[in-house]
């Protein structure tokens, strides 16, 4: 069973639509977070949830909004996209925010999205 | 503002050879230190990860260490393999609810 699952894979999509990424977790863990990965490679924090509530929030435009019904669960939706928004996103969790090994995230695969 | 620097972005070396990579952070109040494998097309995968009182962790053939003084941490790598070949990434947190801050990584290649 894969513990961090993120859907789609690839979404290739036109520029002004709205589209949504989804991630679940089954590992149980409190905090769960949303990555851009942009084509040089570089690894930025967008959002992190812990226990549906919004902790971290770094400067991304309000045309992302993150989602979380259940600590299980942290959607990412992105209105209006724009070319620049091409990127790999990539979900994590963590079993808390707090120190050791409980402080390990664990990564999605990732989801390709391209915008035309 | 932290700031994480991996230095080569790329090497490539012979299999079999002990090496070592190389992370260094400008703000040495830090909470953990982690170093992630990234292979191509997939997510990241957490090797170690060593908490602010401690000086290093091991994990098989891996051994990363943490100088806080000095603002570097490095991952040793005994006996490299070609399945060793991969994106290694460190990211250093500066307090319990901060953000992971990530280098560019080293990408690795391991030559049969």
């Amino acid at each position: 069973d894969t513990a961090v699952s993120q859907t789609p894979k690839y979404l290739v999509t036109q520029m002004g639509n709205d589209k949504s990424i989804k991630c679940e977790q089954n590992l149980g863990h409190d905090t769960m977070y949303w990555y851009k990965q942009d084509s040089k490679k570089f690894l930025k924090i967008m959002f992190s949830y812990n226990n549906k509530e919004l902790i971290i929030n770094e400067t991304v435009p309000n045309r992302f909004s993150p989602k979380s019904p259940d600590k299980a669960h942290l959607n990412l939706h992105i209105n209006s996209l724009e070319l620049g928004d091409s990127a790999v996103y990539f979900c994590a969790s963590s079993q808390d925010l707090l120190g050791g090994a409980k402080n390990i995230q664990y990564f999605g695969a990732g989801t390709r999205l391209s915008v035309l | 503002k932290q700031e994480v620097t991996q230095i080569p972005a790329a090497l490539s070396v012979p299999e079999g050879e002990n090496l070592v990579l190389n992370c260094s952070f400008t703000d040495s109040a830090i909470y953990n230190l982690q170093w992630f494998r990234q292979d191509p097309g997939k997510g990241l995968t957490s090797l170690l990860l060593i908490q602010s009182s401690q000086r290093e962790q091991t994990s098989g053939r891996l051994n990363a260490s943490l100088d806080k003084s000095s603002g570097r941490s490095t991952l040793y790598i005994a006996a490299s393999q070609p399945g060793d070949s991969a994106t290694y990434l460190c990211a250093v947190k500066t307090g319990a609810n901060s953000k992971l801050t990530f280098g560019k990584g080293i990408t690795l290649s391991v030559r049969p």
